[in-house]
């Protein structure tokens, strides 16, 4: 079964500041992964998601994510961070094959940007 | 293309009450979800159709619980009776389809039911 990890639970990063949100996930073949954020009293916006390919994608609002394999991790990055991007952020991971539809999400990490 | 629809958006209900949710996909997707966030225990995955068929619904709590999918447009979570556990976000998402380059699926708002 796949699973996903967050370390972090929650991140503080000043306005302008880089910031790396880490995830790593666990599955036996190549997955499908995702980062999706939520922001207060809304549903879940696909921030970018990886199949195959070039390991470094490129999502919405300027972030990326890169995909290791050899480390099993999918973190999501952003040069800098605008006050707009506090929100929680989602790791996924589906499964690469018809029959297994599900999407397996981490717990979360929520970002706060101070001023 | 509107979103995935769901209503209502709140609902605030008393233990031993019937509850209703209900959610309308994306126009051309195979695929429903129906998910619960809670503090607790995250993002949970209550049950996934496919063609208007239930494929999983290993994800329902108990048998309070029970989800339909009458036509390719619209779907209901119902919980009777529902009792103050059950305090949660509950999403319905879509997708066009998975297992493939496709495998993403659409949000709709939530609806956050509080149950005394």
């Amino acid at each position: 079964a796949q699973s996903v990890t967050q370390p972090d639970i929650h991140i503080t990063v000043s306005e302008g500041a880089s910031l790396e949100l880490r995830c790593n996930y666990s599955y036996g073949a190549t997955p499908y992964l995702f980062w999706y954020v939520q922001s207060p009293g809304q549903g879940l916006q696909l921030l970018l998601k990886y199949f195959s390919g070039d390991t470094l994608v490129q999502g919405i609002k300027g972030f990326e994510a890169e995909f290791k394999r050899s480390q099993s991790s999918f973190n999501l990055r952003k040069p800098s961070v605008h006050w707009s991007d506090a929100a929680e952020y989602f790791c996924a991971v589906g499964a690469y094959n018809f029959g297994n539809e599900k999407l397996t999400f981490g717990t979360g990490t929520r970002l706060t940007i101070i001023p | 293309d509107a979103g995935v629809i769901q209503s209502p958006r709140h609902e605030v209900t008393e233990m031993g009450q019937e509850v209703t949710l209900r959610c309308k996909p994306i126009s051309g997707h195979d695929y429903l979800f129906w998910y619960r966030q809670t503090m607790m225990r995250g993002l949970e995955l209550l049950i996934y159709f496919n063609n208007n068929v239930p494929i999983d619904d290993s994800g329902m709590p108990e048998d309070r619980f029970s989800a339909k999918m009458p036509n390719a447009s619209f779907s209901t979570l119902k919980i009777q009776p529902s009792e103050p556990r059950d305090s949660a976000v509950y999403f319905c998402a879509s997708s066009p389809r998975t297992g493939g380059e496709e495998n993403e699926q659409f949000f709709g708002p939530g609806t956050r039911l509080t149950v005394l």
